[in-house]
């Protein structure tokens, strides 16, 4: 079946430092690919999307492109800030398909 | 209106209590969604309405009713909870069917959540 896996949280950056969340996933055909963000007591926001292969999804300054041979999706932002601080979760969806298949989410904080 | 509203944000009810959940979007989505997140962990999916008829069921207890009045509107009656069902119930949204298809990505609208807690 479909998984998407993520790189263990929590990450811990200081302000303005360089960002990479890693998502590697495994499903069968081609699926959409996302990025959410869930700040604290919120819910579920998208924070950017890639449907193809070579796409790069861009958003807020993060950025992350669908690497169809390597099957990942790594979220990057070059220089982060404190107002970042949140988990952040890898997701895929099949053509046609209702489910949305998410990883088990990154913790991040931003210290000043 | 790109929003998707759930009410109550906070409930608190006994294990014999009967309660709802309420979401609403007007943004002409056809498919509406109940995920059920646990503290520190992913939205798990519970239930999917697609042009208002029941499409997926997560082998959800059936002391988790949802319901589906219209295009607009989704409900989640509870009845008989126990406290592990204490959590952030999310409502979300797509476009669905072949709006959704064409656009290659069904991108789902999530709500704020509703936080309850089962005493």
């Amino acid at each position: 079946g479909d998984s998407v896996t993520q790189m263990e949280g929590p990450v811990t950056l200081s302000e303005e430092a360089c960002l990479t969340i890693n998502c590697t996933y495994t499903a069968t055909g081609y699926p959409s690919l996302f990025w959410y963000v869930q700040y604290p007591g919120e819910g579920l926001q998208l924070l950017l999307k890639a449907t193809k292969a070579d796409d790069k999804g861009s958003n807020k300054g993060f950025e992350a492109t669908y690497r169809k041979e390597t099957t990942s999706f790594h979220l990057e932002k070059g220089s982060v800030q404190v107002s970042d601080s949140a988990v952040y979760f890898c997701a895929l969806s099949r053509f046609g398909n209702e489910k949305l298949t998410f990883g088990t989410g990154t913790r991040l904080t931003i210290i000043p | 209106d790109t929003e998707v509203t759930q009410t109550p944000k906070h409930l608190v009810m006994g294990m014999t209590n009967k309660k709802s959940l309420k979401c609403e979007q007007h943004m002409g989505h056809r498919a509406m969604y109940w995920y059920k997140q646990k503290a520190k962990k992913p939205p798990e999916l519970m239930f999917v309405y697609s042009y208002e008829k029941l499409s997926i069921n997560e082998s959800v207890p059936s002391r988790f009713s949802p319901e589906c009045p219209n295009s607009s509107l989704l409900n989640l009656h509870l009845h008989a909870l126990q406290p592990e069902d204490s959590a952030l119930y999310l409502c979300a949204s797509s476009p669905g069917g072949l709006r959704g298809s064409r656009s290659g990505a069904n991108v789902l609208t999530f709500g704020a959540g509703s936080r309850l807690t089962v005493l």
